[in-house]
């Protein structure tokens, strides 16, 4: 069992739609990040959020913390084909030096 | 870009052999670690080094061994290779914990 949940598993969609994702856990984190993997590279980090009930945005990414510090989503507006890739968070815990990884979401978005 | 190169990037190998992949980085980070990625399974820790000879197990650690030598070389062993560490193997570099990771561009390794 993964102690970071990131659903949907996959998502096809066609260009101009919105969508979110999420990353859920029942521990709590002192912070996230997500990341965005293109295939046959690493991971890149998008953004790292930190404080309960914190939002960022990122052009048309918006990402959100929960209050409670165990869960994120990621909110895509006017999805376009270069938002394609396999999307990844990833959590700190306290407790531990190693970063804590979802198994990912890969998003497809259909021109 | 974060200078982290991987080599080999690609790599064939026949079950029972020794393998060494290696990670080379130029930006003087502390920390450095070694992930497999498989499908359905994300990113998995095999070791990580919190400085020069300091180093611990992450999750998937059986089958591996490391060492760091060097501030910037991380060097994954895989003593007798077995089919079931066919993967991607990604290194990734960062400057402390809770920071941003920097990630290699993989090696990927089957294992005939």
């Amino acid at each position: 069992t993964q102690l970071l949940e990131q659903s949907p598993q996959f998502l096809s969609i066609q260009e101009g739609e919105n969508l979110t994702v999420y990353c859920n856990s029942s521990s709590v984190f002192s912070s996230l990040q997500w990341y965005r993997q293109e295939p046959g590279e690493g991971p890149v980090l998008l953004v790292t959020v930190v404080t309960g009930g914190e939002v960022k945005k990122l052009k048309r990414l918006t990402f959100q913390f929960g209050d409670a510090r165990k869960d994120s989503s990621l909110h895509i507006t006017a999805a376009q084909p270069g938002d394609t890739g396999l999307y990844l968070c990833a959590g700190f815990m306290d407790s531990n030096y190693q970063l804590i990884w979802g198994a990912g979401t890969k998003l497809i978005i259909k021109p | 870009d974060a200078g982290i190169t991987q080599s080999p990037r690609h790599k064939v190998t026949e079950t029972g052999t020794p393998v060494t992949l290696r990670c080379h980085q130029t930006e003087n980070h502390r920390y450095m670690y070694w992930y497999r990625q498989d499908p359905g399974h994300g990113l998995r820790l095999i070791h990580y080094s919190y400085g020069v000879k300091d180093t611990d197990k992450g999750e998937v650690s059986d089958g591996y061994s490391v060492s760091r030598s060097k501030t910037e070389d991380f060097l994954l062993t895989l003593e007798s290779a077995t089919s079931s560490q066919t993967s991607v193997y990604f290194c990734a570099i960062s400057s402390g914990v809770n920071t941003e990771a920097f990630f290699g561009q993989g090696t990927r390794l089957t294992v005939v």
